[in-house]
């Protein structure tokens, strides 16, 4: 299957600080999808990006498949970003989404 | 709409005992999946289901079963708990598959935090 690989591993900001979530996927994909999982463990899907660039509010992703990457920007950071972010890809053949290991956020006030 | 709706959210089983983890969803999404998450790991697909009848394995489907009688529900079964199947599991649903062209947002239950002693 897939390898999808996510960095930074941690990440400490304080509030009101942008940052860049990394995902890099090892082949061709056709479904790319963010998650956060909130502290209490609910998953939570952010975007559906194949390809291309969305927004919604503070959030913005860009996936760039043709160089297998994909980036989820947070600005204006807020105590409620906290928690874990996922990218997960499904290849060009089959149903599986294959997860990353997740960049744990930790916004402080 | 509920969404997806997974029970129990915790429960303590001793090695060699069985149970199923109940999984519903009111969105008529055809496709439906089992994860399991281990502690600072990501999602690792244990069975998955393209429809009523229909159910394929994932990445780790060892020591678990899968049934789809119906579009609305998959229950997993673990039979002979064993301490490495320890985790936190989630259902989710999708209208269509992964690897669709046409793909949209996985839908996750909130979990069932299982302990095997």
């Amino acid at each position: 299957g897939i390898q999808v690989e996510q960095s930074p591993p941690d990440l400490i900001l304080q509030e009101g600080a942008n940052s860049t979530l990394r995902c890099n996927f090892s082949d061709s994909v056709n479904n790319l999808q963010w998650f956060h999982q909130n502290p209490w463990g609910q998953l939570i899907n952010l975007f559906y990006i194949p390809s291309g660039t969305k927004q919604n509010g503070r959030l913005s992703a860009t996936t760039v498949a043709t160089e297998r990457y994909s980036l989820l920007y947070i600005s204006s950071s807020q105590t409620t970003d906290s928690g874990v972010y996922f990218c997960a890809a499904v290849g060009d053949t089959g149903n599986q989404f294959y997860f990353g290991t997740g960049t744990s956020l930790t916004v402080i006030p | 709409n509920a969404g997806v709706t997974q029970t129990p959210k915790f429960r303590i089983l001793k090695i060699g005992q069985s149970m199923t983890l109940q999984c519903t969803q009111d969105m008529n999404h055809n496709y439906m999946y089992w994860y399991r998450q281990d502690p600072g790991m990501g999602l690792k697909l244990i069975y998955y289901s393209v429809g009523a009848g229909i159910t394929d394995k994932g990445e780790v489907p060892n020591g678990y079963n899968v049934s789809r009688s119906t579009t609305e529900d998959f229950p997993l079964r673990l039979e002979l708990a064993a301490p490495s199947q320890t985790s936190v599991y989630f259902c989710a649903s999708s209208r269509t598959g992964g690897g669709s062209q046409s793909g949209s947002p996985l839908h996750f239950g909130n979990g069932t935090r299982l302990t095997v002693t």
